[in-house]
């Protein structure tokens, strides 16, 4: 069974740009979320798409956006970078059924640099 | 809001010893997750253990264990018979109840280095 899967793996992108990055998970799973690591924020939820609609946000500001489609495969953009938005970018997926639910499955990351 | 405090940013233990990872957290909820994950240099986060607050049982798999307090919110990991491979960032996490949201909440991570 194939884990989850984000690309692209690396990006370089210049201020004011925007940026979409993709993320696949594992075949099933309904709930995607999305987290900023950095090194002196830590990991920051970012978002949760559950069923194509989004059920929780952080507290980040509107030029970070998301979705997800009917496969469950989800993007996250973020507009007009800023240098601050150079982090790691972790997707993660559960199975999530009405009384139970699994751990988060993370991805390998998008490291997005920001110059 | 949940918070989950990690207040040792490195640890280092020998080869073949047990060390304990610290955590405490903070909830009002009383049904929910905790989990610790391991991020090694390659950044993939791997889940070590999971334990569910309704479980008066402390988890464990192989080498790894928690003692889960409810009580006084604490939520330790000890690593036994520690292996060069197990040197990694460790995380500590919160979730709420499911169905609520899968929102995880991340302590600040603690450093363990293994000494050969």
């Amino acid at each position: 069974k194939a884990g989850v899967t984000q690309t692209p793996r690396y990006l370089i992108k210049t201020r004011g740009q925007q940026v979409t990055l993709s993320c696949s998970p594992i075949s099933g799973h309904r709930s995607v979320s999305w987290y900023q690591q950095t090194p002196g924020q830590g990991l920051q939820f970012l978002f949760e798409y559950f069923s194509e609609t989004q059920r929780n946000k952080g507290n980040f500001p509107g030029r970070f956006s998301g979705r997800q489609f009917s496969n469950s495969r989800s993007e996250m953009n973020v507009s007009t970078l800023e240098l601050g938005d150079s982090a790691l970018y972790l997707c993660a997926s559960s199975l999530v059924g009405p009384t139970t639910e699994t751990e988060a499955f993370f991805g390998q990351g998008t490291r997005l640099t920001v110059v | 809001a949940q918070t989950v405090t990690q207040s040792q940013p490195e640890m280092s233990v020998q080869e073949a010893e047990t060390v304990t990872l610290s955590c405490t957290y903070d909830t009002s909820e009383s049904d929910y997750y905790l989990f610790w994950y391991k991020q090694p240099p390659s950044r993939q986060m791997i889940l070590v253990i999971r334990q569910e607050a309704y479980k008066q049982q402390n988890a464990t798999e192989n080498r790894f264990s928690v003692n889960f307090q409810k009580a006084a919110k604490s939520f330790s990991l000890k690593i036994s018979d520690s292996q060069l491979g197990d040197a990694a960032m460790y995380f500590c996490a919160y979730r709420g109840p499911t169905g609520a949201n899968s929102k995880l909440t991340f302590g600040k991570g603690i450093t363990l280095s293994v000494r050969p």
